[in-house]
């Protein structure tokens, strides 16, 4: 079955301090992945997205995310968080084809602290 | 540049009313969805549709429905009201597989309350 984990429902950070927001995630084929994040009140804006090559992609506001098969897990990382990242991140799965539908993660919830 | 815009925003029941939630996007997109959030569950699908005049299924489909009229429109339709429906609704878009990069694109979401 294709699932998403996102292990920590909420991570408080320090700011300046480095994040790591872990993902893994149970797909048949081969899986397209994301991150998204919502700020309060807000849609969800695509940060970055994983499709093939390289496996560490970069994305908007300094985010990136490595891709590793063997782990099956695409954990997302900021060196240096700024206050302006609180918000919740999900990580989904997904294909491309004509009746693919991404799958999300239950979110994780990251609070940041001056 | 509207994007995906859906009405209304907010909105507060009674338990049986009906009721439908408009999605609109400009982008030409062909694939449009419906989500819903809870708090702790993520984002679950509860319909969707590949192109004008096609709807299918969601993981959650259960006491709504939509029509797809019309390209750029997507409704979602609540007939009799539950307690259990309260809850945030996203509206989604993306573009048909040639112009397709994965990417889902969101309304800012319609709150809808029960009582």
């Amino acid at each position: 079955a294709q699932s998403v984990t996102q292990p920590d429902i909420h991570i408080t950070v320090s700011e300046g301090a480095s994040l790591e927001l872990r993902c893994n995630y149970s797909y048949g084929a081969t899986p397209y992945l994301f991150w998204y994040v919502q700020s309060p009140g807000q849609g969800l804006q695509l940060l970055l997205k994983y499709f093939s090559g390289d496996t560490l992609v970069q994305g908007i506001k300094g985010f990136e995310a490595e891709f590793k098969r063997s782990q099956s897990s695409f954990n997302l990382r900021k060196p240096s968080v700024h206050w302006s990242d609180a918000a919740e991140y999900f990580c989904a799965v997904g294909g491309f084809g004509d009746t693919d539908k991404l799958i999300f993660g239950t979110g994780t919830r990251l609070q940041v602290f001056p | 540049n509207a994007g995906v815009t859906q009405t209304p925003k907010f909105r507060v029941l009674k338990t049986g009313q009906s009721m439908t939630l408009l999605c609109a996007q400009d982008m030409n997109h062909e694939y449009m969805y419906w989500y819903r959030q809870d708090p702790g569950m993520g984002l679950r699908l509860i319909h969707y549709s590949v192109g004008e005049g096609t709807t299918a299924k969601g993981e959650v489909p259960d006491g709504y429905n939509v029509s797809r009229l019309k390209k750029q429109n997507f409704l979602l339709g609540l007939e009799s009201a539950a307690p259990s429906q309260t809850s945030v609704y996203f509206c989604a878009s993306r573009p048909g597989l040639a112009e397709n990069t994965g990417e889902l694109f969101f309304g800012e979401g319609s709150r809808l309350t029960v009582l």
